[in-house]
């Protein structure tokens, strides 16, 4: 079946350091891909989504492009903060064709940044 | 702007007890909406969606039911709760898709679920 694999668990970052956090998928078609962001206690918020090979998703610094050709979706910031300490979720709309509107998300990578 | 609201925000249970969460949608004409479950420390994994009133949908089973009583409100309920139904649930809503693409979906803040 469709599948999200995130491959960091865990990511520590200084301010103003580079992020990368890389999502990989497991789908026919071109399924639509998403990034959301749960801070603790809080229900995921959207970040971003693409649905088309080299669409481009982006919203707060964060973006990711989608790429076919390597089933990747990986979310990148040029300079992280350390309020954008949280978990990252990667998700893929599943077979939209069986009309069950499920989204598969990712184990989820926590993010921490140290000031 | 719509809001979306879960009740109640935590709850700690007897094993065997019963079960009954709710969520609420304003500002939004017939959404599709969704339950999910978050273990602590863990991932999301969608229970049930709705795309109309009175129709749900099951995707996994857990030993739990849910109904759409009226466009905006979907409830979550056990007669029989279990350990294993600790955790997180959320529930959420989107528009509807359209030609077989996904509109992105948008959670409420959540209730906490302990049973002992």
């Amino acid at each position: 079946g469709d599948s999200v694999t995130q491959t960091e668990g865990q990511v520590a970052l200084s301010e103003e350091d580079f992020l990368t956090i890389h999502c990989n998928y497991s789908a026919s078609g071109y399924p639509a891909l998403f990034w959301y962001v749960q801070y603790p206690g809080e229900g995921p918020q959207f970040l971003f989504r693409a649905s088309r090979d080299k669409e481009k998703g982006s919203s707060r610094g964060f973006e990711a492009t989608y790429d076919k050709g390597t089933t990747s979706f990986h979310l990148r910031k040029a300079s992280v903060q350390e309020s954008d300490s949280a978990v990252y979720y990667c998700a893929l709309g599943g077979d939209a064709s069986s009309g069950s509107w499920q989204l598969i998300f990712g184990s989820g990578t926590q993010l921490t940044v140290m000031p | 702007a719509q809001t979306i609201h879960q009740w109640p925000v935590a709850e700690i249970k007897a094993v065997g007890s019963p079960l009954s969460l709710g969520c609420t949608i304003k500002g939004k004409s017939s959404p599709n909406l969704y339950w999910y479950w978050q273990a602590t420390g863990g991932t999301l994994q969608q229970l049930f969606y709705s795309i109309t009133v009175g129709q749900v949908e099951s995707v996994v089973q857990l030993n739990l039911s849910a109904s759409r009583p009226k466009d905006d409100q979907f409830i979550l309920s056990t007669e029989k709760l279990l350990l294993s139904h600790s955790g997180f649930y959320l529930c959420a809503w989107s528009l509807v898709g359209w030609g077989g693409n996904y509109a992105e979906q948008f959670f409420g803040p959540g209730t906490r679920l302990t049973v002992l």
